[in-house]
């Protein structure tokens, strides 16, 4: 039970470039979750899925956009990186969304852009 | 929507002594409140929540209040040991936030002295 897993771990991009940050969880979570941690600011929520085929924004989404696969799977993508998307990622689930249910965070993923 | 200040941002404290980070939030609906710790360069883990029709909760050496009037909660850690250095972020969610979604206290880094 690998709970919630992100790849890649780091990644350095130019400006401009795309990736996609891939995250799945084996928790049979409904809702997922996608959060950047800046220095000073917490974390930050980008985007996430109540459930299976939804996706909403959340408070910094300027500049990704997501994708929830399927139950497990939920990707965030940036189409064309910038300096100011230097952050760490966080993908997250939870059992069901709102009712106070817990979030599990991954690893985190370190993303430069230069 | 929600606003979560955390003070102070950093705090050192000598083994064995107490720790108190406090928080306020902006949105008198909120009634979740949890607390996540968060080790050098790993996930944010939930060590423990309160939610509004409770004043305090205790798990060992931590316990959490909540001051609906004031607004404001606060994490408490007695006889602190040096594996409880870390990043503590609080947190408050409510019918106001989109999905019941987490805002995020910006951090406090905790240094335990031995």
């Amino acid at each position: 039970n690998a709970g919630v897993t992100q790849t890649p771990k780091f990644q350095v991009l130019k400006t401009g470039q795309s990736m996609t940050l891939q995250c799945a969880q084996d928790m049979n979570h409904n809702s997922m979750y996608w959060y950047r941690q800046d220095p000073g600011m917490g974390l930050r929520l980008i985007y996430y899925s109540a459930s299976e085929g939804t996706t909403d924004k959340g408070e910094v989404p300027n500049g990704y956009n997501v994708s929830r696969l399927n139950k497990r799977e939920f990707s965030l993508r940036l189409e064309s990186a910038a300096p100011s998307q230097t952050s760490v990622y966080f993908c997250a689930s939870s059992e069901i969304i709102g009712a106070n249910s817990p979030l599990h965070f991954g690893n985190g993923t370190r993303l430069t852009v230069t | 929507g929600e606003n979560v200040e955390q003070h102070p941002s950093t705090l050192s404290v000598q083994e064995g002594d107490s720790a108190v980070i406090k928080c306020t939030y902006s949105d008198s609906a909120s009634n979740y409140f949890p607390w996540y710790k968060q080790e050098l360069g790993k996930r944010p883990q939930l060590i423990i929540d309160i939610r509004s029709n409770v004043g305090e909760k205790k798990d060992q050496r931590i316990a959490v209040t909540l001051n609906k009037t004031a607004k404001h909660f606060s994490l408490h850690i007695t006889e602190t040991q040096p594996e409880d250095s870390a990043v503590y972020f609080c947190a408050a969610s409510g019918p106001h936030n989109a999905g019941n979604m987490l805002t995020f206290g910006g951090g406090t880094r905790l240094m335990v002295k031995p």
